[in-house]
């Protein structure tokens, strides 16, 4: 099991440019959660999905940031028009269950810096 | 502590001393998890206690959780410079069924 798998693990953009980030979920894990990470604001949840399906995208900045989840192997977060404080690592985990009770399991994280 | 608008906390100690790092919730939680994040990786699950529980154990790591002071702990014993790392304390959100992740506790065990 090769875990939570996140590519690429940088990216570096210009200023006004999209950026995709890659996702794939451990196999047989239902849900699958996208979490934005800085110093100064910590672990930000971003949105997530169950069974494929959007259920909470309350963290998502609404105008530039989308994420699907076409089928159950891969999710992406795609970010239009790049600015510099979008600079951040963004993880990705998946859950075999969701709520409280249910462990997450992360991917190392992409790196993106927005020069 | 960690929580809510508090900063990002840091420790700095000894290798061999013992540890104890807080978090405090601001609503009702059946649960607790607590993550470990070291340098490069994404956060790994450590241990989790249910509100029935008082103290878990795991190994060198005590986790504790005090539902009427809507608190928790996580005690490390013994610390090697291989704990260094963000300690995070994640919470159930009941109303979305995901959890909600504390600013985290950044450790630097010295060698």
């Amino acid at each position: 099991n090769a875990g939570v798998i996140q590519t690429p693990r940088h990216k570096v953009t210009g200023k006004g440019q999209e950026a995709t980030l890659w996702c794939e979920p451990i196999s047989g894990h239902s849900a699958v959660f996208w979490y934005r990470q800085t110093i100064v604001q910590g672990l930000e949840f971003l949105t997530y999905f169950r069974n494929q399906a959007p259920i909470d995208d309350s963290g998502m900045p609404k105008e530039r940031f989308s994420a699907q989840m076409p089928n159950q192997s891969h999710s992406t977060l795609k970010i239009q028009s790049t600015q510099p404080q979008d600079s951040a690592v963004y993880l990705c985990a998946s859950s075999p269950d969701w709520g409280g009770y249910a462990e997450q399991f992360f991917g190392p994280g992409t790196r993106l810096t927005v020069l | 502590s960690q929580w809510g608008e508090e900063n990002l906390q840091a420790l700095s100690i000894q290798e061999g001393e013992d540890v104890t790092m807080n978090c405090s919730y601001k609503t009702y939680t059946t649960v607790v998890q607590w993550y470990r994040q070291k340098s490069g990786k994404g956060p790994a699950q450590l241990i989790l206690i249910r509100s029935n529980e008082r103290e878990k154990r795991s190994g060198r790591l005590r986790a504790t959780l005090d539902t009427s002071s809507q608190s928790s702990s996580l005690s490390i014993t013994g610390t090697l410079a291989t704990d260094t790392a963000v300690y995070f304390c994640a919470t159930d959100d009941t109303n979305a069924y995901k959890v909600i992740f504390g600013k985290g506790t950044h450790l630097h065990v010295l060698p």
